[in-house]
């Protein structure tokens, strides 16, 4: 089985860059996917590609992956990117997994 | 606009099955996978299985191989997931998402008590 490890928690003051990990084999080999989620919402994709931006999501919202660790940035937290944030990843034989979620607290 | 609307909460019994919904518009039903993915309560985001709404294929986590079943209607563009078996683990939002992920349904609760 496959695994993907998150910090549980990260915290940073507005306007400071958060940074959010996620390490697994995998990664070395598969792309990754970054969600956030807000209380009571559904997830909404902010990274895939392990560095590709959908449309609609802000710019201070970055990827970057290294060997077995990807990195989701946001440049200049702001107070509504205070949300749960989980790294995905799908290998080969339907093996899909995410990571445990990191809470982002920013004040 | 393109969205997944589910079919509402449910409370069910341990033992029994339930069969959630997810109505897709805006969009061609068939050119897009669908995911289902649950959280239960306080708990992270765990992937139940995907299936194909061309052909109906399917592929499931193994954790639910023998309890969950994917399903497919292409004349409303609807794809089912039936859990059986129900135990009072599974109470949780069950999520459709379409194959890149991009669109999510707005989750149905599913509580399993006696």
């Amino acid at each position: 089985s496959y695994e993907l490890t998150q910090p549980s928690s990260v915290s940073v003051s507005p306007g400071q860059t958060a940074r959010i990990t996620c390490s697994g084999d995998v990664l070395a080999k598969k792309y990754a996917r970054w969600f956030q989620q807000k209380p009571g919402q559904a997830p909404v994709l902010v990274i895939y590609k392990d560095s590709e931006r959908p449309s609609g999501i802000p710019e201070r919202f970055s990827g970057s992956s290294s060997g077995t660790t990807v990195t989701l940035t946001i440049s200049g937290a702001q107070v509504e990117d205070e949300a749960d944030y989980y790294c995905y990843s799908a290998a080969d034989n339907n093996g899909v997994v995410f990571g445990g979620g990191t809470k982002l607290t920013v004040l | 606009q393109v969205q997944l609307v589910q079919s509402g909460a449910e409370v069910k019994k341990p033992g029994a099955s339930v069969k959630v919904s997810c109505k897709a518009s805006g969009y061609t039903f068939t050119s897009y996978y669908m995911h289902w993915v649950r959280q239960a309560p306080g708990q992270g985001l765990e992937w139940m299985g995907i299936i194909n709404p061309s052909g109906g294929s399917t592929s499931y986590a193994q954790k639910f191989q023998g309890r969950v079943t994917m399903t497919r209607d292409t004349s409303t563009s609807t794809v089912y997931m039936e859990l059986s078996s129900l135990r009072s683990e599974d109470t949780a939002v069950y999520y459709c998402a379409r194959g890149y992920y991009d669109i999510w349904g707005q989750g149905t609760m599913v509580t399993v008590s006696s």
